[in-house]
């Protein structure tokens, strides 16, 4: 039983460019959200998704969007790259009605130069 | 913003010796829970409290919550090398735990 899956696993960029990051739930699971971390800091939620809607959004410019396909995996897409975005992007999946756990994926780390 | 303050930031013990983190938080919540990770990669889920419990338990692993002071703490005895690691606690304030509120983390090396 696959855990969730990130991709890619390190990302480098350039101020002002866009990036997209791709994350697969664990199997069985609904609903994904997704977290900024920068270093030396706790994680920070960015939005979640369901039922390929955003469902709830945390304090992210509309720069940061994102999208949920019908098997339940999700994009995260960031516009127009600022040095601030460097960060550990983590993924994380669960049951919108289990209120339960989340199980995080090993992240993405992005940097922006 | 992060809801939750945790503390000490740091903590450095012996192998076998127990360690103890704190967390406290500003708003009311539906449950609280502590992760790990590892070398700043993905979180793991150790333990989840709810709103009406007091203290729960899961292997070397204690957690306890009041309510009244919104704090929490996670003791784990017995530390071995492998657990040298961030902790973070974090609180669902909602029915729905895909939003959580992470604190700072705290950050735990255990000497061999």
């Amino acid at each position: 039983d696959a855990g969730v899956t990130q991709s890619p696993t390190h990302l480098i960029k350039t101020r002002g460019q866009q990036v997209t990051l791709r994350c697969s739930p664990k199997s069985g699971h609904d609903t994904v959200s997704w977290y900024q971390q920068a270093l030396g800091q706790g994680p920070q939620f960015i939005f979640q998704y369901y039922e390929e809607e955003e469902r709830q959004r945390g304090n992210f410019p509309d720069r940061f969007s994102g999208h949920q396909f019908p098997n339940y995996s999700s994009e995260l897409n960031v516009n127009a790259l600022l040095l601030g975005d460097s960060a550990l992007y983590l993924c994380a999946s669960s049951l919108v009605f289990a209120n339960e756990k989340l199980f995080f994926g090993s992240g993405t780390q992005l940097s922006v130069l | 913003s992060q809801q939750g303050e945790e503390d000490p930031q740091a903590l450095s013990i012996q192998e076998g010796e127990n360690a103890t983190m704190n967390c406290s938080y500003k708003t009311s919540i539906n449950n609280l829970q502590w992760y790990r990770q590892n070398s700043g990669r993905g979180l793991v889920h150790l333990i989840l409290i709810r709103s009406n419990e007091r203290e729960k338990h899961s292997g070397r692993l204690r957690v306890t919550l009041d309510t009244s002071k919104k704090s929490s703490s996670l003791l784990i005895t017995a530390s071995r090398a492998a657990d040298t690691a961030s902790y973070f606690c974090a609180t669902s304030i909602s029915g729905n735990t895909g939003k959580l509120i992470f604190g700072q983390g705290t950050t735990l090396q255990v000497k061999p």
